[in-house]
């Protein structure tokens, strides 16, 4: 089945504790993305990735890293959460067009 | 820069139609729908090119004027499934493939 999967679904830590959420899809697909999702303000786009090795930042990358080493993967890492990162976050990968979501990872930063 | 939507939400009955609007400032070359369900991923509804088409299946369609920098989608004799919150994305011509950007979001409720 086509999917993209997010791991882990549900995080609580503490602020300062660095981080990482996986995303992985089986598509091969080349365009892969990170959104945070807050009340109000819909999707806003962390970084995305047009290939391996090829990242650029998105409307929102203060706080965030992110790394395209294979095709399948690529992960959001928070190096120092704060409190102002707790949200809704998607992975999201495509061909042309068609988005194709991830579940979701829901992130509590203490 | 964010698409604008309107209305912000709209509420209605089983078998009414509905017309969810996004405008953006600067020229597009494609704009997307989505949806989502509450609790769920957003889910891909259709994209329309620059060219003015309109595309649409079973009673979901959409329009895109590429002059006007808009694009409208259509729900006709809505459905309970229906419900749920919209979301139009751009794409600017000026970077292709690049910095995609999603609208706020329209939240559709359908009761019976």
């Amino acid at each position: 089945e086509a999917q993209v999967t997010q791991n882990p679904r549900y995080l609580i830590t503490v602020t300062g504790k660095k981080l990482t959420v996986t995303c992985s899809q089986n598509m091969n697909h080349e365009y892969m993305s990170w959104y945070r999702q807050d009340p109000g303000l819909g999707l806003r786009q962390i970084y995305y990735s047009m290939n391996v090795e090829v990242t650029d930042k998105g409307d929102v990358p203060e706080g965030y890293k992110v790394s395209r080493k294979e095709k399948r993967n690529f992960p959001l890492i928070l190096e120092s959460p704060s409190p102002n990162q707790t949200s809704l976050y998607f992975c999201a990968s495509s061909k042309r067009g068609t988005k194709v979501f991830g579940p979701g990872t829901r992130l509590t930063v203490l | 820069q964010q698409p604008v939507q309107s209305p912000q939400a709209v509420i209605l009955r089983e078998g009414e139609d509905a017309v969810i609007n996004c405008s953006s400032s600067k020229a597009l070359y494609s704009v997307h729908w989505y949806r989502q369900k509450h609790g769920e991923a957003p889910v891909f509804l259709m994209i329309l090119l620059k060219g003015g088409e309109q595309k649409g299946h079973d009673k979901i369609s959409a329009s895109f004027n590429e002059k006007k920098q808009q694009s409208s989608l259509y729900l006709t004799a809505s459905q309970l499934s229906y419900s749920g919150t919209y979301f139009c994305g751009t794409e600017g011509s000026d970077n292709y493939g690049q910095n995609f950007v999603f609208g706020p979001g329209t939240r559709l409720s359908v009761l019976p």
